[in-house]
């Protein structure tokens, strides 16, 4: 079965600096997506960046990017200058493209916290 | 506000009772996912429904169930409540059936609280 693994609970960033969130999964599909959802105190889920499987280059979206690593199954999340506003719970979450394409396998989150 | 609304945010009921969570999908998608969150835990995929038909189950309970109307709106049943089913559960819906790269969208949650 697929797993997804989020190893920090926690983690804090001062604003305007860098931060980076891990997460690694198992799967033994050779095709797949992975995404990363932010969830704010208002228990939203926002999809922050997804990532294809296929892809060799590392999905960038504005201050959030990647490091997708295939051959060791980890996909960290990199948020740059950061802002109060990305204080929340992250969400790395792995879709199939094939025999499980039908969920998401979530992580168990880590929640980030800005410090001003 | 990501079009995906769910009724009602908030609920509060006792053991052994039954409960009815809804959930209106995004104009134009046919897929609604169903996902139970528990205090600090990530989401668990329950069951989606496709156009009326269900096409995937998850961890879902034999107390649990859900159905997908003809407007496409879904809703989910709980019934025999226990206290450890107190959760948030979310909606999310998407055009496709099988397009695992396509974004889902989530509804705001309904808070279940069992007493």
């Amino acid at each position: 079965a697929q797993t997804v693994t989020q190893s920090q609970p926690e983690m804090s960033v001062q604003e305007a600096e860098t931060v980076t969130l891990s997460c690694t999964y198992d799967t033994s599909e050779s095709d797949y997506y992975l995404f990363w959802y932010k969830q704010p105190p208002s228990r939203q889920m926002i999809l922050v960046i997804r990532q294809e499987a296929y892809k060799q280059q590392n999905a960038t979206e504005n201050r959030f990017s990647v490091n997708f690593q295939k051959a060791a199954k980890s996909f960290s999340l990199k948020i740059s200058d950061s802002q109060l506003g990305d204080a929340a719970m992250y969400f790395c979450a792995y879709r199939g493209a094939f025999n499980t394409g039908n969920q998401f396998y979530f992580g168990t989150g880590t929640s980030l916290t800005v410090i001003p | 506000d990501s079009g995906v609304t769910q009724t009602p945010k908030h609920l509060i009921t006792a053991t052994g009772q039954r409960v009815t969570l809804r959930c209106s999908p995004r104009s134009g998608d046919l897929s609604v996912y169903w996902y139970q969150q528990s205090l600090d835990q990530g989401l668990q995929f329950l069951i989606q429904y496709y156009n009326g038909e269900e096409r995937a189950k998850g961890n879902i309970l034999e107390r649990f169930s859900a159905q997908q109307f003809p407007d496409l709106h879904s809703e989910l049943n709980l019934s025999s409540l226990e206290l450890g089913d107190s959760a948030l559960y979310f909606c999310a819906s998407s055009v496709a059936d099988r397009s695992p790269g396509e974004t889902q969208y989530f509804g705001p949650g309904t808070r279940l609280l069992v007493l």
